[in-house]
């Protein structure tokens, strides 16, 4: 079955410190990946999104992910973090092939604190 | 464009009651999903519309139910609600529902408290 970890429940950083989070998946054919944010009442926005070609995607934000086919991971870096960058962030996978599948399989999200 | 919007986005009922929640997609967006967002279950999806049709439909039981309407409008609805049910509910939107067709849009969700 399709599964999403986030090993990290919470994460401390600094401002203007690098950021990364991790995510693995498990998913037997391609898949397609995601990064999300939400801020506290808010809904979720899209941040970057994998689907094929260049391992290495650029989001919004100044975030970045690089794929790794060979770890199942798809980790979200940001070389300097802003402190509006604290919120919750979830990684996802798409279920199925494309086409006809609308659903979205979360990991359980790490929540990231800055300090000033 | 207006985004997703989600209504009521505050909800208090008890035990044993029936809630429905609206949620009105991006206009020309044809696919609308449903997510149920918790401390412990974290986000797990409910199921997904097309054209009036179900076409894809998560782990819940059967006191979960949706429709969708002719213009993309999707209501679900929670019968004989249990305090478990107390969630942020999360609709989402995109054109065709497939990925590589395009995104999901989330709304800012509608927050049920079940006492």
């Amino acid at each position: 079955a399709q599964s999403v970890t986030q090993p990290d429940i919470h994460i401390t950083v600094s401002e203007g410190a690098s950021l990364e989070l991790r995510c693995n998946y498990s998913y037997g054919a391609t898949p397609y990946l995601f990064w999300y944010v939400q801020s506290p009442g808010q809904g979720l926005q899209l941040l970057l999104k994998y689907f094929s070609g260049d391992t290495l995607v650029q989001g919004i934000k100044g975030f970045e992910a690089e794929f790794k086919r060979s770890q199942s991971s798809f980790n979200l870096r940001k070389p300097s973090v802003h402190w509006s960058d604290a919120a919750e962030y979830f990684c996802a996978v798409g279920a199925g092939y494309g086409g006809s599948q609308g659903n979205l399989i979360f990991g359980k999200g790490t929540k990231l604190s800055v300090k000033p | 464009k207006a985004g997703v919007t989600q209504t009521p986005r505050y909800l208090i009922k008890t035990r044993g009651q029936q809630v429905t929640l609206s949620c009105s997609p991006i206009s020309g967006h044809r696919s609308v999903s449903w997510y149920q967002q918790t401390p412990g279950q974290g986000l797990q999806f409910l199921f997904e519309y097309f054209s009036e049709t179900q076409r894809n439909k998560g782990n819940f039981p059967g006191r979960f139910s949706g429709r969708q309407f002719s213009n993309s409008r999707s209501e679900m609805n929670v019968s004989t609600l249990e305090l478990g049910d107390s969630a942020l509910y999360l609709c989402a939107s995109s054109l065709e529902g497939a990925w590589d067709l395009g995104e999901q849009f989330f709304g800012p969700g509608t927050r049920l408290t079940v006492l």
